[in-house]
């Protein structure tokens, strides 16, 4: 089955400086990755994914991941963070079994300190 | 605009009633899907549902009944069976099928939060 793992409940970061939310995955065959973010008592916004192509892909509002496959790791990446980055991220991979649901790791609350 | 419409935004409910929570899209997918969020425990699973008339147990269906009565609509029932239903709930919808166009992203509501007294 596939499965992803943020291995850090909470990252905290000042203002201006480089973050990364951190992103492993398990699966058989080609991953599709997704990073989405979630403010308090919202649904998730998508930020971005990776499908195939680029191992380095931007997304919304600055952010960028990168598919390292032989660390089977895909991080979530900003050179400069702002206080309005500050929420909870999941990384999800897709489920190519049957429904091709997402599967979402646990979160990462980000906080970014003036 | 098109997007996913959940309501109500906020409910309580004492002990043994049932609830229902409504989804409703006009992005024209197929799939449709719920999951229950907790803190620390991320996106779980509930119920999800391929095309109209059918659906599937997610990873924690227990307690929970859903019905794909019309392509636009995914209304999830929780029951008094459900042990610990105060949580929040997303609904979210995808393009079905196998092709190019089917990256499998999810596009979600805002949520309910459903609070047992």
């Amino acid at each position: 089955a596939q499965s992803v793992a943020q291995p850090e409940d909470q990252v905290n970061v000042a203002e201006g400086n480089p973050l990364t939310v951190k992103c492993t995955y398990s699966v058989s065959g080609n991953p599709y990755l997704f990073w989405y973010v979630q403010y308090p008592n919202r649904g998730l916004q998508f930020l971005l994914k990776y499908i195939t192509g680029d191992n380095l892909v931007k997304g919304s509002y600055g952010f960028e991941a990168e598919f390292n496959k032989s660390q089977t790791s895909f991080h979530l990446k900003k050179p400069s963070a702002l206080v309005s980055d500050s929420a909870l991220y999941f990384c999800a991979v897709r489920d190519l079994q049957g429904a091709q649901k997402l599967v979402f790791g646990q979160g990462t609350r980000l906080t970014i300190n003036p | 605009d098109g997007g996913i419409t959940q309501s109500p935004k906020y409910l309580f409910r004492k002990e043994g009633q049932n609830v229902t929570l409504s989804c409703e899209q006009n992005l024209n997918h197929d799939a449709m899907y719920w999951y229950r969020q907790d803190p620390g425990q991320g996106l779980r699973l509930i119920y999800y549902s391929q095309i109209v008339n059918d659906f599937q147990k997610g990873d924690i269906a227990e307690g929970y009944s859903v019905s794909r009565e019309k392509k636009e609509s995914f209304p999830l029932t929780v029951t008094s069976a459900q042990k610990n239903p105060t949580a929040f709930y997303l609904c979210a919808s995808s393009i079905r099928g196998t092709g190019s166009a089917n990256t499998g992203e999810l596009f979600f509501g805002e949520g309910s939060r459903l609070t047992v007294l």
